[in-house]
Protein backbone atom coordinates (compact mmCIF):
# COMPACT_ATOMS: atom_id res chain seq x y z
CA UNK A 1 0.00 0.00 0.00
CA UNK A 2 0.81 3.29 -0.96
CA UNK A 3 0.66 6.33 1.56
CA UNK A 4 2.13 9.72 1.90
CA UNK A 5 2.92 12.35 5.29
CA UNK A 6 3.29 15.73 5.00
CA UNK A 7 5.15 16.06 8.55
CA UNK A 8 3.84 20.07 8.59
CA UNK A 9 0.03 20.89 8.84
CA UNK A 10 0.93 24.84 8.86
CA UNK A 11 4.19 26.72 7.85
CA UNK A 12 4.02 30.55 8.29
CA UNK A 13 6.85 32.58 7.42
CA UNK A 14 7.88 36.30 6.12
CA UNK A 15 7.88 37.17 2.29
CA UNK A 16 11.07 36.83 0.82
CA UNK A 17 12.38 34.11 3.35
CA UNK A 18 13.22 30.51 2.03
CA UNK A 19 10.36 27.69 2.47
CA UNK A 20 10.41 24.06 3.02
CA UNK A 21 7.18 21.45 2.51
CA UNK A 22 8.34 17.93 4.20
CA UNK A 23 6.61 14.95 2.30
CA UNK A 24 7.46 11.34 2.73
CA UNK A 25 6.04 8.63 0.89
CA UNK A 26 5.95 4.79 1.75
CA UNK A 27 5.78 2.51 -1.41
CA UNK A 28 7.44 -1.29 -1.70
CA UNK A 29 7.57 -0.90 -5.53
CA UNK A 30 8.87 2.47 -7.78
CA UNK A 31 6.86 6.03 -7.19
CA UNK A 32 5.58 8.90 -9.30
CA UNK A 33 5.39 11.81 -7.14
CA UNK A 34 4.03 15.03 -7.17
CA UNK A 35 3.22 18.58 -5.57
CA UNK A 36 0.03 20.01 -6.01
CA UNK A 37 -1.00 23.77 -4.73
CA UNK A 38 -4.15 25.03 -4.23
CA UNK A 39 -5.69 28.25 -3.80
CA UNK A 40 -8.14 29.41 -1.81
CA UNK A 41 -11.32 28.34 -2.88
CA UNK A 42 -10.23 27.44 -6.28
CA UNK A 43 -9.11 23.20 -7.16
CA UNK A 44 -5.16 21.62 -7.64
CA UNK A 45 -3.29 22.74 -9.72
CA UNK A 46 0.33 20.64 -9.96
CA UNK A 47 3.41 22.41 -9.55
CA UNK A 48 6.03 19.73 -10.14
CA UNK A 49 6.23 16.02 -10.57
CA UNK A 50 8.98 13.64 -10.72
CA UNK A 51 8.82 10.77 -12.61
CA UNK A 52 12.45 9.14 -13.38
CA UNK A 53 15.79 10.67 -14.06
CA UNK A 54 16.75 14.05 -12.38
CA UNK A 55 16.27 13.87 -8.53
CA UNK A 56 15.77 17.23 -8.78
CA UNK A 57 12.96 18.81 -10.57
CA UNK A 58 11.93 22.24 -11.08
CA UNK A 59 8.51 23.24 -10.72
CA UNK A 60 6.46 26.45 -11.72
CA UNK A 61 6.77 29.62 -9.72
CA UNK A 62 9.99 29.12 -9.00
CA UNK A 63 9.60 25.74 -6.84
CA UNK A 64 11.82 22.85 -7.00
CA UNK A 65 11.48 19.40 -4.75
CA UNK A 66 14.05 16.71 -4.62
CA UNK A 67 13.50 12.91 -4.64
CA UNK A 68 15.55 11.35 -2.14
CA UNK A 69 15.05 7.35 -2.35
CA UNK A 70 17.23 6.50 0.86
CA UNK A 71 15.10 8.38 2.94
CA UNK A 72 11.59 8.06 1.08
CA UNK A 73 11.20 12.10 0.95
CA UNK A 74 10.10 13.89 -1.99
CA UNK A 75 10.91 17.78 -0.20
CA UNK A 76 9.51 21.10 -1.67
CA UNK A 77 11.69 24.12 -1.69
CA UNK A 78 11.75 27.97 -2.76
CA UNK A 79 14.43 30.03 -2.23
CA UNK A 80 12.19 33.35 -1.69
CA UNK A 81 8.87 33.13 -1.46
CA UNK A 82 6.11 36.12 -2.56
CA UNK A 83 2.44 37.13 -0.67
CA UNK A 84 0.66 35.41 -3.64
CA UNK A 85 2.14 31.79 -2.76
CA UNK A 86 0.12 31.36 0.11
CA UNK A 87 -2.25 28.49 -0.58
CA UNK A 88 -2.52 25.22 0.82
CA UNK A 89 0.13 22.86 -0.96
CA UNK A 90 -0.33 18.73 -1.46
CA UNK A 91 2.08 16.17 -2.04
CA UNK A 92 0.75 13.09 -3.73
CA UNK A 93 2.34 9.58 -5.18
CA UNK A 94 1.34 7.45 -7.81
CA UNK A 95 3.54 3.67 -6.95
CA UNK A 96 3.76 0.95 -9.20
CA UNK A 97 0.97 -1.60 -10.27
CA UNK A 98 -1.35 0.90 -7.77
CA UNK A 99 -3.65 1.04 -10.94
CA UNK A 100 -3.12 4.71 -11.08
CA UNK A 101 -3.87 5.16 -7.47
CA UNK A 102 -3.13 8.70 -6.87
CA UNK A 103 -2.98 9.31 -3.10
CA UNK A 104 -2.45 12.46 -1.39
CA UNK A 105 -0.79 13.52 2.15
CA UNK A 106 -3.35 15.77 4.26
CA UNK A 107 -1.52 19.06 2.84
CA UNK A 108 0.33 22.01 4.74
CA UNK A 109 -1.21 25.75 4.59
CA UNK A 110 1.48 27.59 3.60
CA UNK A 111 0.89 31.37 4.91
CA UNK A 112 3.10 34.14 3.87
CA UNK A 113 2.93 37.00 5.73
CA UNK A 114 4.57 40.63 4.93
CA UNK B 1 -12.07 24.17 -23.99
CA UNK B 2 -10.12 20.99 -22.90
CA UNK B 3 -10.57 19.58 -18.90
CA UNK B 4 -12.64 18.34 -16.77
CA UNK B 5 -16.41 19.59 -16.19
CA UNK B 6 -18.18 19.15 -12.77
CA UNK B 7 -21.62 19.69 -12.17
CA UNK B 8 -23.25 21.22 -9.85
CA UNK B 9 -21.05 23.67 -8.53
CA UNK B 10 -23.02 23.83 -4.85
CA UNK B 11 -25.95 22.01 -3.41
CA UNK B 12 -27.45 22.04 -0.11
CA UNK B 13 -29.55 18.89 0.51
CA UNK B 14 -31.65 17.69 3.40
CA UNK B 15 -30.50 14.57 5.17
CA UNK B 16 -32.05 11.60 3.21
CA UNK B 17 -32.46 12.99 -0.11
CA UNK B 18 -30.42 11.89 -2.93
CA UNK B 19 -27.92 13.23 -5.42
CA UNK B 20 -25.85 12.56 -8.07
CA UNK B 21 -22.87 14.78 -8.83
CA UNK B 22 -21.45 14.90 -12.32
CA UNK B 23 -18.17 14.51 -14.37
CA UNK B 24 -16.68 14.99 -17.86
CA UNK B 25 -13.75 14.51 -19.33
CA UNK B 26 -12.74 15.61 -23.07
CA UNK B 27 -8.93 14.68 -23.31
CA UNK B 28 -9.86 10.48 -24.03
CA UNK B 29 -8.14 9.70 -20.38
CA UNK B 30 -8.92 5.93 -19.06
CA UNK B 31 -9.03 6.78 -15.53
CA UNK B 32 -10.69 9.22 -13.58
CA UNK B 33 -11.28 9.37 -9.73
CA UNK B 34 -13.55 10.83 -7.05
CA UNK B 35 -12.19 13.11 -4.00
CA UNK B 36 -13.64 14.56 -1.41
CA UNK B 37 -11.41 16.97 0.50
CA UNK B 38 -12.12 17.83 3.99
CA UNK B 39 -10.33 20.65 6.35
CA UNK B 40 -6.91 18.79 7.96
CA UNK B 41 -7.68 15.70 6.19
CA UNK B 42 -6.29 16.14 2.28
CA UNK B 43 -8.10 15.11 -0.45
CA UNK B 44 -9.52 11.22 0.11
CA UNK B 45 -10.21 9.46 -2.31
CA UNK B 46 -13.79 7.52 -2.67
CA UNK B 47 -13.49 5.30 -6.01
CA UNK B 48 -11.60 5.43 -8.88
CA UNK B 49 -11.97 4.18 -12.51
CA UNK B 50 -9.06 2.67 -14.77
CA UNK B 51 -10.81 2.32 -17.38
CA UNK B 52 -13.97 2.37 -19.11
CA UNK B 53 -16.43 -0.31 -17.47
CA UNK B 54 -14.05 -0.53 -14.71
CA UNK B 55 -14.43 0.73 -10.93
CA UNK B 56 -13.16 0.51 -7.59
CA UNK B 57 -13.09 1.65 -4.01
CA UNK B 58 -10.65 4.10 -2.67
CA UNK B 59 -10.09 5.05 0.89
CA UNK B 60 -13.35 5.84 1.94
CA UNK B 61 -16.44 4.33 -0.29
CA UNK B 62 -19.08 4.45 2.05
CA UNK B 63 -22.05 5.78 1.10
CA UNK B 64 -20.99 5.95 -2.33
CA UNK B 65 -21.66 4.48 -5.40
CA UNK B 66 -20.42 5.42 -9.20
CA UNK B 67 -20.90 4.34 -12.55
CA UNK B 68 -18.39 5.03 -15.17
CA UNK B 69 -21.20 5.45 -17.98
CA UNK B 70 -18.19 5.84 -20.50
CA UNK B 71 -14.82 6.83 -21.46
CA UNK B 72 -16.33 11.05 -20.81
CA UNK B 73 -18.14 10.79 -17.94
CA UNK B 74 -17.97 9.23 -14.42
CA UNK B 75 -20.47 10.03 -11.51
CA UNK B 76 -20.62 10.00 -8.50
CA UNK B 77 -23.97 8.92 -6.12
CA UNK B 78 -24.97 9.52 -2.80
CA UNK B 79 -27.83 7.49 -2.17
CA UNK B 80 -29.42 8.66 1.17
CA UNK B 81 -27.49 12.01 1.94
CA UNK B 82 -25.70 12.24 5.63
CA UNK B 83 -24.22 15.28 7.39
CA UNK B 84 -20.72 13.34 7.09
CA UNK B 85 -20.95 13.88 3.38
CA UNK B 86 -20.90 17.63 3.81
CA UNK B 87 -17.45 18.42 1.87
CA UNK B 88 -16.04 19.30 -1.32
CA UNK B 89 -15.72 16.91 -3.96
CA UNK B 90 -13.44 16.68 -6.79
CA UNK B 91 -13.44 14.79 -9.43
CA UNK B 92 -9.70 14.54 -11.27
CA UNK B 93 -8.11 12.54 -14.91
CA UNK B 94 -4.85 11.51 -14.65
CA UNK B 95 -2.55 11.57 -18.11
CA UNK B 96 -1.25 8.00 -17.39
CA UNK B 97 1.60 7.91 -14.94
CA UNK B 98 2.14 11.78 -14.74
CA UNK B 99 -0.23 14.87 -14.33
CA UNK B 100 -3.75 14.78 -12.84
CA UNK B 101 -6.61 17.36 -14.13
CA UNK B 102 -8.84 18.35 -11.68
CA UNK B 103 -12.37 19.94 -12.01
CA UNK B 104 -13.38 23.06 -10.09
CA UNK B 105 -15.46 21.08 -7.35
CA UNK B 106 -18.86 20.82 -6.34
CA UNK B 107 -19.30 21.79 -2.57
CA UNK B 108 -21.89 19.70 -0.84
CA UNK B 109 -23.71 20.82 2.68
CA UNK B 110 -26.01 18.65 3.61
CA UNK B 111 -28.56 19.89 6.43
Amino acid sequence: AQSVTQLDSQVPVFEEAPVELRCNYSSSVSVYLFWYVQYPNQGLQLLLKYLSGSTLVKGINGFEAEFNKSQTSFHLRKPSVHISDTAEYFCAVISGGSNYKLTFGKGTLLTVNP
Amino acid sequence: NAGVTQTPKFQVLKTGQSMTLQCAQDMNHNSMYWYRQDPGMGLRLIYYSASEGTTDKGEVPNGYNVSRLNKREFSLRLESAAPSQTSVYFCATPKGQGRAFFGQGTRLTVV
